[in-house]
């Protein structure tokens, strides 16, 4: 079973500045099936970032996802006060198929 | 417009049972694997079964294999959870989403708890 693992728990940051945001799986993974949603207090998640790099529809190109076998990351070039939230990595696995997410990192205002 | 609409949450006691229901729109149902994911307060988010666009293939997760039963009715654009034995870890948002392989469209979620 493939254990998702975010880091850091919390990122402080200020409006305009650069967030790195990690997600490190227990075994190489298909870059295929690696996603990024992002969760806003009170809302359904959002899907941001799809096959490990591809933005999904309307999501503005601040945001960068990377990476390939166990190590990936989401890049928010630019944060926006709508960009404080949290965010989790997701895989999905086939044999047998289920769907793993990481337990979240929370991006705060500094 | 693609729109997943949950119902059926509320408060149960230990072992009892609920269902829920999504209604969804804006999208051609019968193509689409269906996904039901949860959320305990304040924690993070947990796939809990999914429906392939006929029903053929279902999956569960192991914490809820054998208690929980996901269906769907294709005439009715409608998604299901049968939530029997409910158990106190039960509690949380359930969302409705569509896949295969992501979760790209999600509903607002129905609240369950599980208390005596």
């Amino acid at each position: 079973e493939i254990v998702l693992t975010q880091s850091p728990g919390t990122l402080s940051l200020s409006p305009g500045e650069r967030a790195t945001l990690s997600c490190r799986a227990s075994q190489s993974v298909s870059s295929s099936y690696l996603a990024w949603y992002h969760q806003k207090p009170g809302q359904a998640p959002r899907l941001l970032i799809f096959g490990a790099s591809s933005r999904a529809t309307g999501i503005p190109d601040r945001f960068t996802g990377s990476g390939s076998g166990t190590d990936f990351t989401l890049t928010i070039s630019r944060l926006e006060p709508e960009d404080f939230a949290v965010y989790y990595c997701q895989h999905y696995g086939s044999s047998p198929p289920r769907w793993t997410f990481g337990q979240g990192t929370k991006v705060e205002i500094k | 417009e693609v729109q997943l609409v949950e119902s059926g949450g509320g408060l149960v006691k230990p072992g009892e049972s609920l269902r829920l229901s999504c209604a969804a729109s804006g999208f051609t149902f019968n193509t689409y694997t269906m996904n039901w994911v949860r959320q305990a307060p304040g924690k993070g988010l947990e796939w809990v079964s999914s429906i392939s666009s006929s029903s053929v293939y279902i999956y569960y997760a192991d914490s809820v294999r054998g208690r929980f039963t996901i269906s769907r009715d294709n005439a009715k654009n409608s998604l299901y959870l049968q939530m029997d034995s409910l158990r106190a870890e039960d509690t949380g948002v359930y969302y409705c989403a569509r896949s295969p392989t992501v979760f790209d469209y999600w509903g607002q979620g129905t609240l369950v708890t599980v208390s005596s």
